[in-house]
Parts: C-alpha cells; structure tokens; sequence
C-alpha cells in the first residue's frame, strides 16, 4: 500500500520567514496531493492541493511543488504570520473514477514566533 | 465546498457500550469516508463509505466493530461497538464533492472518551 513519509515533525521559524515542509510517497499511481491545516481542536481545512499533471501551484503565501519522478511533494509559506502556527499535514490520493485510495502524513507542527 | 455536521460533538461512554456518530451533508457527495484521530497524531482512514453498498474498511478496522451505514448521498453514520478506552479519540468524517472531483472536506469530529 500507499506510505507517505511527512518532514520535519515540527518546525520553528521567526515571523516573516519562510516555511517548507516536505511529504514523500511510494505508490506511482498516486494522482491527487492536497495540503491541510488543522488548528488545535479545529477540523482539518484544504489549504491548497495539486494533481499529478502539474508541477507547482501558487495561492498568495502558499505554493505546492510536485516531482513526480523523485515522488516528492512540499508544501511552502512565505511571509508567515502568527496565524500559521498549526499543524500541516500531506495527504497522497489515488483518484480514478469516483474511487479514492487516501494516505496522510505524519503531520508537521509549525510554530510561527512574533 | 460541502459544509458537513458532526453530531454528537463529544460523548464520555462506559466501557462495552456503543456510540453511533452522525455525519450530515448539506449537498450530495460521491465519497464520504471515516476517519480517527489520536490527538496530537495524523488520521487513519477507518473506511470509506458507500452507498447502498457496505463500507471498504481499511486494515485493522472491521465490520463487528466499526459498522457503518449511508442511506443516501448526504447522511452517514459509524457506530463504535462494545467500546473500550482505547477507542478514545477523535472520529472524523469526510465527504468528497463528487465523481469529478478528489477533495475531501472535514467535519468537525467527534471527541470520545470510553471510561
């Protein structure tokens, strides 16, 4: 099966900074790879997520790049804010007509400092 | 995006009784999915859902214990079975927009506790 490999665990950066955090997969018939957010005691939220056929996606702060052949894909916030601190996790899905095969990360603790 | 109701919010249980969730749609899904998740850690698909058809339960998971219904296209429920403290955790369910489109919205979960 699908094994997704999520780093670092956690991660520190000073306001402003940039932020990378980094999901490898193993299943080459993964197609679908969103990114999400989860506050503490909140409900995971789609921050941005890319497909198989392309190889990076830009949404203001947040970008996703995808290699297909290395099997990797990061998720990168520029210019963070306090309001980033949460905890990110990959997700690796394989989509094909109405069926979906889903494998999280581990999860990256991300703790923006003022 | 589907905006999708967890009910109950939270529950405190006793050891060897049962917990049904209820998981709402405001519009029709394809997919709808239940998951755990300990706190601090990642989440573990329980099993995907069908319609009209049993759930697929991933490995690890079974029917005795995690039975699942979905009567149509916006309503599921996972029942925790003869639950003991280590079924404490977060269940979370999941819907995806339909046949064209992968991306799963959450609920807000279900926090358990099993005493």
């Amino acid at each position: 099966g699908e094994n997704v490999e999520q780093h670092p665990s956690t991660l520190s950066v000073q306001e402003g900074d940039s932020a990378v955090i980094k999901c490898t997969y193993s299943d080459s018939a993964s197609n679908y790879f969103p990114w999400y957010k989860q506050e503490l005691g909140k409900r995971p939220q789609l921050i941005i997520d890319i497909r198989s056929n392309v190889g990076e996606k830009k949404d203001q702060r947040i970008a996703v790049t995808l290699n297909k052949t290395a099997k990797h894909f990061s998720l990168h916030i520029t210019e963070t804010q306090p309001e980033d601190s949460a905890v990110y996790f990959c997700a690796a899905i394989t989509f094909s007509g109405g069926y979906q095969k889903v494998t999280f990360g581990t999860g990256t603790k991300l703790q923006v400092i003022p | 995006s589907a905006v999708i109701s967890q009910k109950p919010s939270r529950d405190i249980c006793q050891r060897g009784t049962s917990l049904t969730i209820q998981c709402q749609v405001d519009s029709q899904v394809t997919m709808m999915f239940w998951y755990r998740q300990q706190p601090g850690q990642s989440l573990t698909l329980i099993a995907t859902a069908n319609q009209g058809s049993e759930a697929t339960y991933e490995s690890g998971f079974v029917i005795d214990k995690f039975p699942i219904s979905r009567p149509n296209l916006t309503f599921s429920t996972l029942t925790v079975s003869n639950m003991s403290p280590e079924d404490s955790s977060i269940y979370l369910c999941s819907g995806s927009g339909s046949a064209y489109t992968e991306t799963q919205y959450f609920g807000p979960g279900t926090r358990l506790l099993v005493l």
